[in-house]
């Protein structure tokens, strides 16, 4: 079974701190997304990245950053958090080639900025 | 046009019924598409994959896939009240890693 993980399941933090949320991921695969879901805007594609050390864009990176030092483990960042980060953060993996790009998520972050 | 389309719903089926959820997608190079259910305050979970046109059945599910007419469906056999949920349909391109989700189709069954 893919196992994704997240280091919390619910974080509060105040508007300014630096945020750190942590992906682990056992199935060796080289794709790992991070996501946030917010009612009525569905799945929204932050960063992804398809390698060690590599990092693309998603449909909305501003105020976020990524680290990918090793290939189990996929960080995001928020620099400077605001009140309208808070939102569901899911992180996903998925192997390529050939009929994958499955993507398996983990059990989700629910920020909450105050 | 957003690029894959859903009925939000919400879709309520009889429990015995069969449930059907519909997704409909804009890029012809589409290759993969996949379908996830969501429970309410819980991460997606991939249920069922599709490739080819045609049918695919694992237990009660079935996914249907039609290239040529951007259609891509789910139906559930002999629904029950734990398949109450979000469905989620994702499409991705050839080439691509990024999966397009649609916004989703909550779907109740009633007891």
């Amino acid at each position: 079974d893919v196992k994704v993980t997240q280091s919390s399941r619910y974080l509060v933090k105040r508007t300014g701190e630096k945020v750190f949320l942590e992906c682990v991921q056992d199935m060796d695969h080289e794709n790992m997304f991070w996501y946030r879901q917010d009612p009525g805007l569905g799945l929204r594609l932050i960063y992804f990245s398809y390698d060690v050390k590599m990092k693309e864009k998603g449909d909305i990176p501003e105020g976020y950053s990524v680290s990918r030092e090793k290939k189990e483990r996929f960080s995001l960042i928020l620099e400077s958090a605001s009140t309208n980060q808070t939102s569901m953060y899911l992180c996903a993996s998925s192997t390529s080639g050939g009929t994958s790009y499955e993507q398996y998520f983990g059990p989700g972050t629910r920020l909450t900025v105050t | 046009q957003k690029e894959v389309e859903q009925n939000s719903g919400p879709l309520s089926v009889p429990e015995g019924a069969i449930a059907s959820l519909n997704c409909t997608y804009s890029d012809r190079v589409s290759q993969s598409f996949f379908w996830y259910r969501q429970y309410s305050g819980k991460s997606p979970e991939l249920i069922m994959s599709i490739y080819s046109n045609g049918d695919k059945e694992d237990g009660r599910f079935t996914a249907q896939l039609n290239k040529a007419s951007q259609y891509v469906s789910l139906l559930i056999r002999d629904s029950q009240p734990s398949d109450s949920a979000t469905y989620l349909c994702a499409v991705i391109g050839q080439g691509a890693q990024k999966l397009v989700f649609g916004q989703g189709t909550r779907l109740t069954i009633n007891p």
